[in-house]
């Protein structure tokens, strides 16, 4: 059964950047059939995906958090990451990694239970 | 970018009975169209996509149908573990983007 878990700092203050990490197991990251994604949730914007990466280190990201974002991808550690840079309290939110299916499955449909984030000095 | 809207935002309705949740696009997404479950303290889980696929492991009393700009996602018999919230996600264009959800709550 694939699991994804999400792990990093629960507090980020102002200005700083975010890092998160999310560990695949159950399954090869390195699997020609998927990409790897974070999206996050809040009160205030709900859902929203923030990026996706292909095994081989092709990304994708959302034009809102282009300027912001950086996913990147460890094989050899079966493992994506995700930094968002000059945080603010906006990015305050519940942060999960998520698998993807390619072209016409291109929807979500493994979740890590998900990581808070709090923006705060 | 693709903006999906839910309706109605809140849908009270008593166990056994019917749902009938909504999602509009902006613009066509084909069938391009998934949807989800969430319940507190929990990651959505995915339960229609193609439109109307039943992902892995979920009951028949849901159903998806729709195409194009209108959806409707529908439970036959409501189950006590079927109040949640609903979101529906296109993934036909990127950004890839969610509805605001609709909450299903016992009547």
């Amino acid at each position: 059964q694939l699991q994804l878990q999400e792990s990093g700092p629960g507090l980020v203050k102002p200005s700083e950047t975010l890092s998160l990490t999310c560990i695949v197991s159950g399954g090869s990251i390195s699997s020609s059939s998927y990409y790897w994604g974070w999206i996050r949730q809040s009160p205030g914007k709900g859902l929203e995906w923030i990026g996706s990466i292909y095994y081989s280190g092709s990304t994708f990201y959302n034009p809102s958090l282009k300027s912001r974002v950086t996913i990147s991808v460890d094989t050899s550690k079966n493992q994506f990451s995700l930094t968002l840079s000059s945080v603010t309290a906006a990015d305050t939110a519940m942060y999960y990694c998520v698998r993807q299916g390619l072209a016409a499955r291109r929807f979500f449909d493994y979740w890590g239970q998900g990581t808070l984030v709090t923006v705060s000095s | 970018e693709i903006v999906m809207t839910q309706s109605p935002a809140t849908l009270s309705v008593s166990p056994g009975e019917r749902a009938t949740l909504s999602c509009r696009a902006s613009q066509s997404v084909s069938s391009n169209l998934a949807w989800y479950q969430q319940k507190p303290g929990q990651a959505p889980r995915l339960l229609i996509y193609g439109a109307s696929t039943r992902a892995t492991g979920i009951p028949a009393r849901f159903s998806g149908s729709g195409s194009g700009t209108e959806f409707t996602l529908t439970i036959s018999s409501l189950q006590s573990e079927d109040f949640a919230v609903y979101y529906c996600q296109q993934y036909n264009n990127w950004p890839h983007t969610f509805g605001r959800g609709t909450k299903l709550e016992i009547k």
